[in-house]
């Protein structure tokens, strides 16, 4: 199994909602990563886990809420999100954070915030 | 001034033509990675890099580490190569990876 998934494809929730992006590996990979991604712009990181643990947050506001609950598995928490952080969220990962380690992306989940 | 500057920006081609993109970066890396990404889709990695040259198909691409320059070269181009081209390069301290602009690709029939 090479490949990460992201759940659920497309998202759309109000200002008010809490919601969840779910992103899964099976690589054995012990980084990983949530990027954002805006329209003709290239990705944007937002947080890192190496080895389960939160390693970078790219201040972040705290509406974005993530959580590794083990190796496979990485959540972004959703709430009280603004229209503007409508986007493609990105999940990526790779064998070991930082040097020579090709990441792995997911088809992404594209977010619209009403 | 971006750490990673990627041109041109924009390029349209005819099918079967010799495509050439160009990277240019200001930092020490571990690697230089060349993505894709398709309209509306998520991102495949098409090559890693820290020396020299790979071949994949009908893409190849080079890195020259003194100059701090890769190109990406895709030869008999198809217009299922069009897609958006990403630079991205691994620096040596961190584990974040920092993207150019990309490249924006339409290979016509």
């Amino acid at each position: 199994d090479t490949e990460v998934t992201q759940t659920p494809k497309h998202l759309v929730m109000g200002m008010t909602n809490k919601k969840s992006l779910k992103c899964e590996q099976h690589m054995g990979h012990r980084a990983m990563y949530w990027y954002k991604q805006k329209a003709k712009k290239p990705p944007e990181l937002m947080f890192v886990y190496s080895y389960e643990k939160l390693s970078i947050n790219e201040s972040v506001p705290s509406r974005f809420s993530p959580e590794c609950p083990n190796s496979s598995l990485l959540n972004l928490h959703l709430h009280a999100l603004q229209p503007e952080d409508s986007a493609l969220y990105l999940c990526a990962s790779s064998r070991y954070p930082g040097g020579y380690n090709e990441q792995f992306f997911g088809p992404g989940t594209r977010l619209t915030v009403l | 001034k971006n750490e990673v500057e990627q041109s041109p920006q924009n390029l349209t081609a005819q099918e079967g033509e010799f495509i050439t993109i160009n990277c240019s970066y200001s930092v020490g890396i571990s690697a230089l990675h060349w993505l894709q990404q398709h309209p509306g889709g998520g991102i495949v990695s098409l090559f890693m890099l820290s020396s020299g040259k790979k071949k994949h198909g009908r893409l190849i691409a080079t890195i020259n580490i003194q100059e701090k320059h890769s190109s990406l070269h895709i030869t008999a181009s198809h217009p299922r190569d069009s897609a958006v081209y990403i630079c991205a390069v691994q620096e040596t301290s961190g584990s974040r990876l920092t993207f150019g602009e990309g490249t924006q690709l339409t290979v016509n029939p």
